[in-house]
């Protein structure tokens, strides 16, 4: 069966500008998670939703970002005025439930470059 | 300080040897470990978790977890080439609302030829 998919792979935008990324889970999980990887790093938190609604929104750096899964499946991550500090890997994983030991899979990420 | 804290390496081993890759934690609610493997510009892959204190074998792969010490492992054993690759560690809570991944920086580990 297929993966997670992200799309765009790639954004390059202009300083201000508003993004939208978004994230195909694998048919069937109903948990899906934000991560963001900076160079180096590994991936942080940003937010995770069980089925349609929010359940931790803890790692949103700031209220430019919100996130969106409105039908419980594709979920679209989005930045207002973006920022040169908002550069880095998104990173999407879905999982089949919330149980701990489930493995969360991960996508292909999108890389955002804000010029 | 970091919840999650792993040796950036970078990590050299040669071909057929043991590589050993450490973590330590901080938060005692991270009750289940995985080890992501992630290739250059890649995103990552698991390899193995582990929950219970001990070892867990899965083919090359040893991860082993002591919560009492906050210390969790991965070795590899017969390391190839194919191998060298950014390891991450990540610890996620058994229980309460947190079940999101909290991950170290990685270890960068290279296989010589």
């Amino acid at each position: 069966g297929a993966g997670v998919s992200q799309t765009p792979s790639n954004k390059v935008t202009e300083k201000g500008k508003y993004v939208e990324l978004r994230c195909d889970p694998i048919s069937g999980h109903t948990a899906l998670y934000w991560y963001r990887q900076s160079l180096g790093q590994g991936p942080e938190f940003l937010i995770y939703f069980q089925g349609t609604g929010a359940a931790d929104d803890s790692g949103l750096p700031n209220d430019r970002f919100f996130a969106v899964r409105p039908e419980g499946s594709v979920s679209t991550l989005k930045i207002q005025r973006t920022e040169r500090g908002d550069s880095a890997v998104y990173l999407c994983a879905s999982s089949l439930t919330l149980v701990s030991t489930d493995t969360q899979y991960f996508g292909p990420g999108t890389r955002l470059t804000v010029l | 300080q970091k919840e999650v804290e792993q040796n950036s390496g970078p990590l050299s081993v040669p071909e057929g040897a043991i590589a050993s890759l450490n973590c330590t934690y901080s938060d005692r609610g991270s009750q289940s470990f995985f080890w992501y493997r992630q290739y250059s510009g890649k995103s990552p892959e698991l390899i193995m978790f582990i929950y219970s204190n001990g070892d867990k074998e899965d083919g090359r792969f040893t991860a082993q977890l002591n919560k009492a010490s906050q210390y969790v492992s991965l070795l590899i054993r017969d390391s190839q080439p194919s191998d060298s690759a950014t390891y991450l560690c990540a610890g996620r809570q058994l229980a309460g609302s947190a079940r999101q991944l909290t991950f170290g920086s990685g270890t960068q580990l290279t296989v010589l030829p």
